[in-house]
């Protein structure tokens, strides 16, 4: 089946430096991805929409600046978290589709310190 | 929001058909249902979907009422490796929408 593939599977970084996370669809051209969060005991909270080529959307409360998002082409998209914080610490998820269903990855757990 | 309602936990033996039940009374009749799972700390997992009538794969079968309004998704014979949290999801797919979980049915499998 589709795969898709996130890097790195976890990361540990300082507060105040930025961190960038990859979302590969391995096997398939990814028009949309999705960038999703979840915190500890909770569900998944979409974040934003990313189409190829064009400026992501943004769910609302989620800050643009703060998380960049990158998808510059039909399989890779990338999250930047900038200036991260120890709130910002969680487990990011992102997928990928190109028709039914929706692929995962296998998710990156950040830890700000 | 999430349009779904699900239990918050429910136990099954192994070896004993596992029954999530997934109610979704406002749903559109372009929306499809699916379910997903998350193993701890693992992205989620496509189990199965269906529009109107039932389905069964090699994981799952999926039961949609006539009216649409609720569904159980039935897992044969389950195993400890099927301890996962459950999402149950209605989807508009066609129009790109965007997959938005409710809170899921955490199963636990129990020898």
């Amino acid at each position: 089946g589709a795969v898709v593939s996130q890097h790195p599977s976890w990361v540990i970084c300082k507060s105040g430096t930025s961190v960038k996370i990859e979302c590969r669809s391995l096997d398939f051209q990814a028009t949309t991805m999705f960038w999703y969060r979840q915190f500890p005991k909770q569900s998944l909270m979409l974040m934003a929409t990313s189409n190829e080529g064009s400026k992501a959307t943004y769910e609302q409360g989620v800050e643009k600046d703060k998380f960049l998002i990158n998808h510059a082409s039909l399989t890779l998209s990338t999250l930047t978290v900038t200036s991260a914080h120890p709130e910002d610490s969680s487990f990011y998820i992102c997928s990928a589709r190109v028709n039914s269903p929706l692929h995962f990855g296998n998710g990156t757990r950040l830890t700000v310190t | 929001d999430a349009k779904t309602t699900q239990p918050t936990s429910m136990d099954c033996a192994e070896g004993r058909a596992a029954n999530l039940p997934c109610n979704h009374s406002t749903i559109s009749g372009n929306e499809y249902v699916y379910w997903y799972r998350q193993i701890h700390s693992q992205g989620p997992q496509y189990i199965i979907h269906g529009l109107k009538n039932n389905e069964t794969n090699e994981m799952a079968s999926l039961i949609i009422t006539e009216d649409r309004k609720s569904s159980t998704l039935i897992l044969p014979h389950a195993t400890l490796r099927d301890t996962a949290v459950y999402y149950c999801i209605v989807w508009i797919v066609d129009q790109g929408g965007k997959l938005i979980f409710g809170q899921g049915t955490e199963l636990s499998v129990k020898p």
